[in-house]
């Protein structure tokens, strides 16, 4: 079975704090994606990445920032945390750039900025 | 871009009753259509992928039907179960590799 795993299943940040999200998948999937989901908004893309050091802007990049250095790591990064930032941020992975393959998603990360 | 939206938003049945969720999408154009699953304050768990290419797929209980000139998908849950009380979302991929979302079906099955 496929495994992505969130660093933290709940997080609670100051204003201003930098906040670092990690996502990890342990199945050698070459496209990687973070989401946040706020209530009446539904999921809405942040960024994804497509291969090692490589990334595209999702429909929502303002204020965020990637990291992919290993494959299997993904990490998402709030420079300067926003209390417009409190929202659940999940983590999925897919096994190639087909459009065909299946995303998998991790346990989500519950983001509270005070 | 491509909308998606699911009909109704929330959903209150009673133990044993088969139920139908609706998925429309407004670009026909679509590679694969996927159902999911979301228990509260958790990740998505896929429940069924349907290629293009497809008319339904089946799982257990669940089957889920694809009519791409219609725009339209729906995921049948048959003899329903208190534990089947959960989100269900639908979801298409965009160019950009990734998926847009409906904002859901709310469904609550009660004993």
């Amino acid at each position: 079975d496929v495994k992505v795993t969130q660093s933290s299943r709940y997080l609670v940040k100051r204003t201003g704090e930098k906040v670092f999200l990690e996502c990890v998948q342990d199945m050698d999937h070459e496209n990687m994606f973070w989401y946040r989901q706020d209530p009446g908004l539904g999921l809405r893309l942040i960024y994804f990445s497509y291969d090692v050091k490589m990334k595209e802007k999702g429909d929502i990049p303002e204020g965020y920032s990637v990291s992919r250095e290993k494959k299997e790591r993904f990490s998402l990064i709030l420079e300067s945390a926003s209390t417009n930032q409190t929202s659940m941020y999940l983590c999925a992975s897919s096994r190639t750039a087909l459009l065909t393959d299946t995303q998998y998603f991790g346990p989500g990360t519950r983001l509270t900025v005070l | 871009k491509q909308e998606v939206t699911q009909i109704p938003a929330a959903l209150s049945v009673p133990e044993g009753e088969n139920l139908v969720l609706n998925c429309s999408f407004t670009d026909s154009a679509i590679y694969n259509l996927q159902w999911f699953r979301q228990d509260p304050g958790k990740g998505l768990t896929s429940l069924l992928l349907i290629q293009s290419s497809q008319r339904e797929q089946t799982s257990g209980r669940l089957n889920a039907s694809l009519d791409k000139s219609s725009g339209r998908s729906t995921l049948y849950i048959a003899a329903s179960q208190p534990g089947d009380s959960a989100t269900y979302l639908c979801a298409v991929p965009n160019s950009g590799y990734a998926l847009n979302f409906g904002k859901g079906t709310s469904l609550l099955v009660t004993p």
